[in-house]
């Protein structure tokens, strides 16, 4: 029943490596958001989908990369993690890109890099 | 560069209690705000959207007023119970739909 999903819900690894957090909804939405809750508690938008097209692409190092294979997903790949990465990252949905539009969040992954 | 600020951080009450508490951002080039109520490990969860200026949007004990004009928005809660706790996020949108979130205002709810 869960509507947007993400996995893993923790991920702890060390700087350097490359990780991937994946996300799923069963809205039948059609865009798609990554956001990262900095250290003050804060969430900001990093990308934006709408049907598989990047839509919103804030300022974000060249490591993150969105992939989105299809409509229902949306996954967040990072090269050369680094500490500074260490955060909560949410995804949400909603069912276009428009601004009265309500985003429904996931539960959130928790990146600790070591 | 668009900022959206809450105020207080943090409040405590008692249950029982009615407060409120404020989303303040630029009056210039409104397209819509969202307020979303944020419990403690778990996701945040829409409450309302609001576009216009005098809007006023009530689910149950928790109401919301808009002042466009003045950059303003309020949300109230009526008697405040223990399951009320949370934190309270508002959120500009843009243009293009991106929502900028206020940092929360955390409400503290003792029986």
């Amino acid at each position: 029943d869960t509507a947007v999903s993400q996995t893993p819900k923790y991920l702890v690894t060390q700087m350097g490596n490359d990780k991937s957090i994946k996300c799923e909804q069963n809205l039948g939405h059609d865009t798609m958001y990554w956001y990262k809750q900095d250290s003050k508690k804060f969430l900001k938008i990093m990308f934006s989908y709408n049907n598989k097209e990047l839509i919103i692409n804030e300022t974000v190092p060249n490591r993150f990369s969105p992939k989105s294979p299809d409509k229902a997903h949306l996954n967040l790949h990072i090269n050369s993690l680094e500490l500074g990465d260490s955060a909560v990252y949410f995804c949400a949905s909603s069912p276009s890109s428009g601004r009265t539009h309500t985003q429904y969040f996931g539960p959130g992954t928790r990146l600790t890099v070591l | 560069i668009l900022n959206v600020e809450q105020s207080p951080q943090s409040l405590h009450v008692q249950e029982g209690d009615s407060t409120n508490f404020t989303c303040s951002f630029p009056s210039s080039n409104f397209y819509a705000l969202h307020w979303y109520r944020w419990e403690t490990a778990k996701s945040p969860e829409a409450l309302f959207v609001m576009t216009l200026n005098g809007d006023e949007k009530k689910k149950g004990r928790i109401s919301a007023t808009l002042n466009t004009k003045e950059g303003y928005s309020y949300l109230y809660i009526k008697g405040s119970q223990p399951e009320d706790s949370a934190t309270y996020l508002c959120a500009l949108a843009n243009q293009g739909g991106k929502l900028i979130f206020g940092q929360g205002t955390e409400l503290s709810v003792k029986p």
